[in-house]
């Protein structure tokens, strides 16, 4: 079954302490990103990777880190620095054919709250 | 940088009847428009999209329309069922060339009651 798996779906952090979370996709995507999703608000880009070895920030890429050495997997680690109490992290994955078939597909997403 | 605005925030409609979302944008370079639904706990699910080079593109009970001049975009739901309650959301590229890097709005709660 292909797709884009993300773990855990629930995560909680104490306060000082860094987490990362998993994501992983048998879609064969050259491209992966890293949203963020605040309660009742929209999607705002943290970091994405075209290719493996490679990655570039988005706009609110303070307090996040990431690494993409194999094509498949994209893990995005949540420094102490990140403050908010709750979380919704959204990975996602698309071609990069430049062509129609550039679509972004999202995961079911990790909730991470802090205690 | 982009910026996409959504309105209406939340839209109540009877089961049957027509929803409509409208989105504006402000990069003029933007040339990819797609629309997003959410259920409570899940990643978004793309569920139509439409390039700079077409005007309205219709997929079954959802259409898309686009007027580039006005940098505007809506979603039109005809013939609403209960499960198309959701959160919607309108995206629009920023740059002319990554599609990923989306800007998106900050959603549509749309209610259908039966």
């Amino acid at each position: 079954d292909g797709g884009i798996t993300q773990s855990p779906k629930y995560l909680f952090r104490k306060e000082g302490q860094n987490v990362t979370l998993s994501c992983e996709q048998n879609l064969n995507h050259d491209a992966m990103y890293w949203y963020r999703q605040d309660p009742g608000q929209g999607l705002r880009l943290i970091y994405y990777s075209q290719i493996v070895n490679d990655f570039q920030k988005g706009d609110i890429a303070e307090g996040y880190s990431v690494s993409r050495e194999k094509k498949e997997s994209f893990p995005l680690t949540v420094t102490s620095a990140q403050k908010n109490p709750t979380v919704f992290y959204l990975c996602a994955s698309s071609v990069m054919t430049g062509g129609t078939n550039e679509k972004l597909f999202f995961g079911s997403g990790t909730q991470l709250s802090v205690l | 940088g982009e910026n996409v605005e959504q309105h209406p925030s939340t839209l109540s409609v009877q089961e049957g009847d027509s929803a409509v979302i409208k989105c504006t944008y402000s990069d003029s370079a933007s040339n990819y428009f797609p629309w997003y639904k959410q259920e409570l706990g899940k990643g978004p699910q793309l569920i139509i999209d439409i390039r700079s080079n077409v005007g309205e593109k219709k997929d079954q009970r959802i259409a898309v329309t686009l007027n580039k001049t006005a940098k505007h975009f809506s979603l039109h739901i005809t013939e609403t069922q209960p499960e198309d309650s959701a959160v919607y959301f309108c995206a629009a590229s920023f740059g002319d060339y990554f599609w990923g890097k989306l800007q998106f709005g900050a959603g549509t709660q749309v209610v259908v009651t039966p």
